[in-house]
């Protein structure tokens, strides 16, 4: 199984620019949520979804959409790009359990804004 | 409001000893705790996870105790070998789908 893929690797944009995330688990995980991590801090929740069309947000939702139109796919839109926005962004995807979960990541996209 | 904190943010250790990683929560009402290990370049990987109705969770020469009393999670890697050089993040489940994660701990270890 591939479990969850990020595409692109690595991405520079310029500021103002948009552009699409993608993220894709073949594991049926009905859970799927979007982190970013930057320097000396944690993973924090941009957006997650519970299942086909549904979707919410997270701690650090600003500047950003997603969508949740098939069970395996999780984009993540950057609508217009800032410096702000630089950072490393995994996407992971879990099975929706009553007590918490344990969460399978990809290997991130490292996205720079200039 | 709700954190994850770590004690420490790297650790030294040398091959073959026993490693002790530190985690003070603040969420009382978290009943789920992770850890994960994250090499370089890498996404975090599942470690080890324990419930809030245990106190005392073991792997694979991997332990994580949970002390609720004082908001306290350990995890402890036994005969700590290179390949365990990575960045250690412990997480808490508040309830419902959120996943709050701490700064993380790098760990080194000197052969």
């Amino acid at each position: 199984n591939a479990g969850v893929t990020q595409t692109p690797k690595f991405q520079v944009l310029k500021t103002g620019q948009s552009m699409t995330l993608q993220c894709a688990q073949d594991m049926n995980h009905e859970y799927m949520s979007w982190y970013r991590q930057d320097p000396g801090m944690g993973l924090r929740l941009i957006h997650y979804s519970v299942g086909a069309g549904i979707t919410d947000q997270g701690e650090v939702p600003n500047g950003y959409n997603v969508s949740r139109s098939t069970t395996e796919d999780f984009p993540l839109r950057l609508l217009s790009a800032a410096p702000s926005q630089t950072s490393v962004y995994f996407c992971a995807s879990s099975l929706v359990r009553g007590l918490g979960t344990e969460a399978f990541f990809g290997q991130g996209t490292r996205l720079t804004v200039v | 409001g709700e954190s994850v904190g770590l004690h420490l943010p790297t650790l030294s250790v040398q091959e073959g000893d026993n490693s002790i990683i530190n985690c003070a929560y603040s969420n009382s009402a978290s009943d789920y705790f992770i850890w994960y290990k994250q090499e370089s370049g890498k996404g975090p990987q599942f470690i080890i996870d324990i419930r809030s109705n245990m106190d005392k969770r073991q792997g694979q020469r991997v332990t994580v105790l949970l002390n609720k009393t004082v908001k306290h999670l350990s995890l402890q890697i036994a005969a700590t070998q290179p390949g365990d050089s990575a960045v250690y993040f412990c997480a808490e489940n508040p309830g419902g789908f959120k996943t709050i994660f701490g700064a993380g701990t790098r760990l080194f270890v000197k052969a």
